[in-house]
């Protein structure tokens, strides 16, 4: 069955390092999401893209944040400058048609942030 | 703006049957979910309500009130292994955003 794959499952950075958040998409899905949820809190929607742009975005995606869909397949979080409270889990999500089609999410990637 | 309200924890017992309800307020709706969500893994997709009524799912069903902004998930015959958190999620706007509830974290019990 086709699944969502986030890379890497675990990254430790220090406070004001950059870092890219990898996520496959199930290969015929168009639409693509970012969640995250702090330990302990509610899952939280940060973005979504669809036709190579951000169709949608939440208050907590800042300038700092950026996506990108550099090639057929993946699709990429990245942080210019992580802070301490970015530490969470942050899962990427897929969907065939939005209104009507489950959003699928990958595995999860603990962004540690010391 | 949105605002979905379930209790934070349930306990139940192996072999009986357990309703966690969800109500919501929104401005926008398109459907409404039900996840699993264990224990530092991801959430996984169990049920989708968009018209009113009664959706079921081999152990699973979920009800939806659009009128009452009610919700509720039914888990029968419980497992060990159903022990878990239960997330309500909205679904509005045009790109079908998931707004989450904070979930019903469920422990079975034998």
């Amino acid at each position: 069955e086709p699944e969502v794959t986030q890379t890497p499952s675990h990254q430790v950075t220090q406070m004001g390092q950059e870092v890219i958040l990898r996520c496959v998409p199930i290969s015929n899905h168009l639409y693509f999401y970012w969640y995250r949820q702090i330990l302990g809190q509610k899952v939280e929607f940060l973005v979504s893209f669809y036709n190579n742009e951000i169709s949608e975005k939440s208050e907590i995606f800042d300038d700092q944040f950026s996506v990108e869909r550099p090639d057929g397949s993946n699709f990429t979080l990245k942080i210019r400058s992580t802070k301490l409270e970015d530490s969470a889990m942050y899962f990427c999500a897929s969907s065939d048609v939005p209104g009507t089609d489950t959003q699928y999410f990958g595995p999860g990637t603990r962004l540690t942030v010391l | 703006g949105q605002n979905i309200d379930q209790p934070t924890e349930m306990t139940a017992t192996e072999g009986a049957i357990v309703q966690i309800n969800c109500t919501y307020q929104t401005s926008g709706f398109n459907g409404l979910f039900w996840y699993q969500q264990h224990a530092g893994e991801a959430p996984t997709f169990l049920s989708y309500n968009v018209l009113d009524g009664l959706e079921e799912k081999g152990r699973f069903s979920s009800f939806l009130s659009r009128s009452k902004g009610y919700s509720y998930l039914l888990l029968k015959e419980l497992q060990m292994k159903d022990s878990a958190s239960y997330l309500c999620a909205l679904t509005s706007g045009g790109y079908n955003k998931l707004i989450f509830g904070a979930g019903t974290r469920l422990a079975v019990h034998p």
